[in-house]
């Protein structure tokens, strides 16, 4: 398995507060990118990064920011959780146009929001 | 809207049967495919890509797909499902130029022993 590590892997939060998920590679790659996996859904995009402080929005990012000072590191934050923000969410990773283009997913987190 | 569609949202069957799950997709350009599989409570694994060249593909664990560029369509195959094959499965497409891949909505696969 790639070196991708999500935490936390599970976490219960309250409707209007903060939340921030965490992705951790260490396998060098440019690209990283945050999707959501919903029932009937499958996966949506919700930002992508393609380097150290270059990121850019999926088709799902509104409620949603991302950062990424290191190239190992990418966090999603949802700066006011939602009840609609409940989900599976997934880190992949990439080597993009600089190599080969499947990407390679960490292990989840699952995001309730009561 | 480009997109990425599976027909088949649940399908049984029983051990040794054949399986074929349909995966079409609306990008007019050159695309490379994937087929994931994600087996319960776990994260998608790779099951197979195609990039160029011979339009069929084998992946990991029996499983092979087609690409046929004149139906915008990459169908994943297995000719005997084996009950661990149990999973959700999930058709990938990656447009030449773009930086991330489209999903389908996925195909859950129940194998009955």
């Amino acid at each position: 398995d790639a070196g991708i590590t999500q935490s936390p892997r599970h976490k219960v939060t309250e409707t209007g507060t903060p939340v921030t998920l965490r992705c951790h590679q260490t396998e060098n790659h440019r690209y990283m990118y945050w999707y959501r996996q919903d029932p009937g859904h499958g996966l949506r995009l919700i930002h992508y990064s393609y380097g150290v402080k270059d990121t850019d929005k999926g088709e799902v990012s509104d409620g949603y920011s991302v950062s990424r000072s290191k190239t190992e590191d990418f966090l999603l934050t949802l700066e006011s959780a939602t009840s609609s923000q409940t989900s599976v969410y997934f880190c992949a990773i990439s080597e993009g146009d600089r190599g080969s283009p499947e990407a390679f997913f960490g292990q989840g987190t699952r995001l309730t929001v009561v | 809207a480009q997109s990425v569609s599976q027909h088949n949202h649940h399908v049984i069957l029983s051990e040794a049967a054949s399986l074929e799950l349909g995966c079409n997709y609306s990008y007019g350009g050159t695309v490379n495919l994937f087929w994931y599989v994600q087996y319960p409570g776990q994260h998608l694994q790779l099951l197979l890509k195609y990039f160029s060249g011979d339009p069929l593909v084998k992946g990991i664990k029996g499983f092979e797909a087609e690409f046929i560029k004149s139906k915008f369509s990459f169908n994943l195959r297995k000719p005997s499902v084996q009950w661990s094959d149990t999973a959700e499965y999930f058709c990938a497409v990656n447009p030449t130029g773009r930086r991330a891949l489209t999903f389908g909505s996925g195909t859950r696969l129940q194998v009955q022993p």
